[in-house]
Order: C-alpha cells, then structure tokens, then sequence
C-alpha cells in the first residue's frame, strides 16, 4: 500500500460529458501528478500541482484541468469527454526534493461511450 | 526530448530461474534518475528499483538489480529466483532533475509472465 487512493475505482461517460476524478495523497507530500495510461501503453503525464498551482503540464489541452487542496488532495477535470480519453487515470504524490520518488495511486478506469 | 525504449513487449521465465527485462532511453541531460516500476493487474504502480545516474553502482533490492550503462544509455532489470507473484507488467522510467516537476517519463512495458 502507498497510502494514496483515488475515486472512483470505475467510470463510464459519454461523448461531451464532463468528469472529475479525486486523488488523496500521501501524507506530508507536497506535490501531485496526474497520468493518462492508455490501453496497452505506459502513462503519460498530464500535469504537476504543487503548492495548489498547476507546475508543470504534458502535451495534453486545456479541457484537461485541475485543482490541489491545501490537505494535498487533488482533483483531475476532463471537459468535453472524447472517446480517446477512455484510459486509466493515475495520481502520484511525491515530494519536490530531488531525492525522492512518486508514490502511485491505484488509477480511475475511465470508459467513455 | 527525453524518450525511453522497451523492447520486449513480453517475456516469459520459469519459477526460481532468471529473467533480465531490457531498457533504453535517451537524453541529453546528466542529472536524472531512472525506475523500474511493476504494474500487476490490479493497476498498482509499485515501486520496484531506482538508480541514480550520478552513481557507479548498480542498485540492488533484494531479488532484483539493474545493469546501468550510462554511456550507452542502458537500464535492465534482472529478477532472480523469479516468482509467481513477480507476473505483472514492468515499466521503465526516467526522470530528469533539474526541472520543476516530478515528471516521470515511462516505457511501453514488458509484460512477464512466471510459469510454475
């Protein structure tokens, strides 16, 4: 167990529908990544919130968008769902030192219609 | 830009034998880390082995260890006295540490089935 969870487990949209996915962080880390793992392929960064300000962001378009609480808790927003964001969502948590590594979530399946 | 290169979309080892999983990867930068993460089917990324690159010694935890070849930009995994419980996808990653994120960059995987 890494401590970090995410809800829901399972989804299922429809073309044009709008998503929220949520991510409970390890405790104490500061950072949180977002990753679209596609069906057959390694995750892809979507973005890095840290200190609630999106940091750093893949080549992913804005309708992909997020927030960070201040309890390190992190939403993931899809707006405008296309077929080809069916994939599985994975949060990390982490810290900014450079010492140290993520800690992954157990992902949101994410089937859109 | 960064990219890494997994070769072996599956691999197969008997239980107890060896099994070395193959990585590549390319950059420009000299200050990274690179990962081996395994990935079973409940879609856990869990943290296998990591290197750092500024380091000679290849890194080793328990049953698993990496060839690290800096110069030819190499990242293997060997498993030793595999076991059922290690059939899970295996995936690459690199990280580049002078940026502002944590971004991992990560392989296609390799998917190693144990066979009793």
């Amino acid at each position: 167990e890494t401590g970090v969870t995410q809800s829901p487990t399972h989804l299922i949209k429809t073309r044009g529908q709008q998503v929220t996915l949520r991510c409970s962080s390890q405790s104490g880390h500061n950072t949180v990544s977002w990753y679209q793992q596609a069906l057959g392929q390694g995750p892809q960064f979507i973005f890095q919130y840290y200190r609630e300000e999106e940091n750093g962001r893949g080549n992913f378009p804005p309708r992909f968008s997020g927030l960070q609480f201040p309890n390190y808790s992190s939403e993931l927003n899809v707006n405008a769902l296309e077929l080809d964001d069916s994939a599985l969502y994975l949060c990390a948590s982490g810290w900014t030192g450079q010492a140290k590594t993520q800690y992954f979530g157990p992902g949101t399946r994410l089937l859109v219609l | 830009a960064q990219t890494v290169t997994q070769s072996q979309p599956e691999m197969s080892v008997q239980e107890a034998e060896t099994v070395t999983l193959s990585c590549t990867y390319d950059t420009s930068e000299s200050d990274y880390y690179l990962f081996w993460y395994k990935q079973p089917p409940s879609r856990q990324m869990i943290l296998v082995i990591r290197q750092e690159a500024y380091k000679q010694q290849n890194a080793t935890e328990n049953r698993f260890s990496v060839n690290f070849q800096k110069a030819a930009k190499s990242f293997s995994l060997k498993i030793s006295d595999s076991q059922l419980g290690d059939a899970a996808m295996y995936f690459c990653a690199y990280r580049f540490l002078g940026g502002a994120t944590n971004k991992l960059i990560f392989g296609t995987g390799t998917l190693l089935a144990v066979q009793p």
